[in-house]
């Protein structure tokens, strides 16, 4: 079983939508949750980041995390085409350089 | 703005050639990684690098080895390239995180490396 789960997709919703992606894991000991957003052809860059549990929003973004049940969620709403992209989590403990990465879910925001 | 730099898109090689990566960054960060990345499994840490001269393997280091000489380049070996290491290539930067920052890295744009 993988340390983090994160179910590939697609994904495909219709422009305006709230979007939900998830991503399970195992290791408690986990503080630093992350999401990444990666264009086509391009690197990961940063969206949000979560210290322990709790929500943080960012414009159409919130982050969740639920440490009880060992599972983050990110939310887009009023979806746009120019967030189709894969979508990456990752979560580290106390470590500066282990970050564990789910596989990435592939979202498609059709017009 | 941070600016990961990797020195080639797109490569082409044949098995067995030496192949070299490399990446550079202009923030000053501490932190270098290279992971690769495939279809289905993710970002998988090759190796990385916390100081100049300093390396540290990462999950998946065979068939790898790195090079940092100097703080804003580092560079990844592969010595004898395999049909298996077909992949795209991630280097990445960051500082390291403390009260001020969030360890967050900075990606290239990848480097797409096929082996024939």
């Amino acid at each position: 079983q993988k340390e983090v789960e994160q179910d590939p997709g697609p994904l495909s919703v219709p422009e305006g939508a709230i979007v939900s992606l998830n991503c399970t894991y195992s290791n408690s000991a986990f503080q630093y949750f992350m999401w990444y957003r990666q264009y086509s052809r391009k690197g990961p860059e940063l969206l949000m980041y979560t210290y322990s549990s709790g929500n943080k929003e960012d414009g159409r973004f919130t982050a969740q995390v639920d440490k009880s049940s060992k599972y983050i969620s990110l939310f887009i709403r009023d979806s746009q085409p120019s967030d189709s992209a894969t979508y990456l989590c990752a979560m580290s403990g106390n470590s500066n350089y282990q970050l564990i990465w789910g596989a990435g879910t592939k979202l498609i925001i059709k017009p | 703005d941070v600016k990961v730099t990797q020195s080639s898109r797109y490569l082409v090689k044949r098995t067995g050639e030496k192949v070299f990566l490399e990446c550079v960054q202009d923030m000053d960060h501490e932190n270098m990684f290279w992971y690769r990345q495939d279809p289905g499994l993710g970002l998988r840490l090759i190796y990385f690098s916390y100081d100049v001269k300093m390396k540290e393997k990462g999950d998946i280091p065979e068939g790898y080895s790195v090079s940092r000489e100097k703080k804003e380049r580092f560079s990844l070996i592969l010595e004898s390239a395999s049909t298996n290491q077909t992949s795209m290539y991630l280097c990445a930067s960051s500082f390291i995180r403390g009260r001020r920052n969030t360890g967050e890295l900075f990606f290239g744009e990848g480097s797409r490396l096929t082996v024939l």
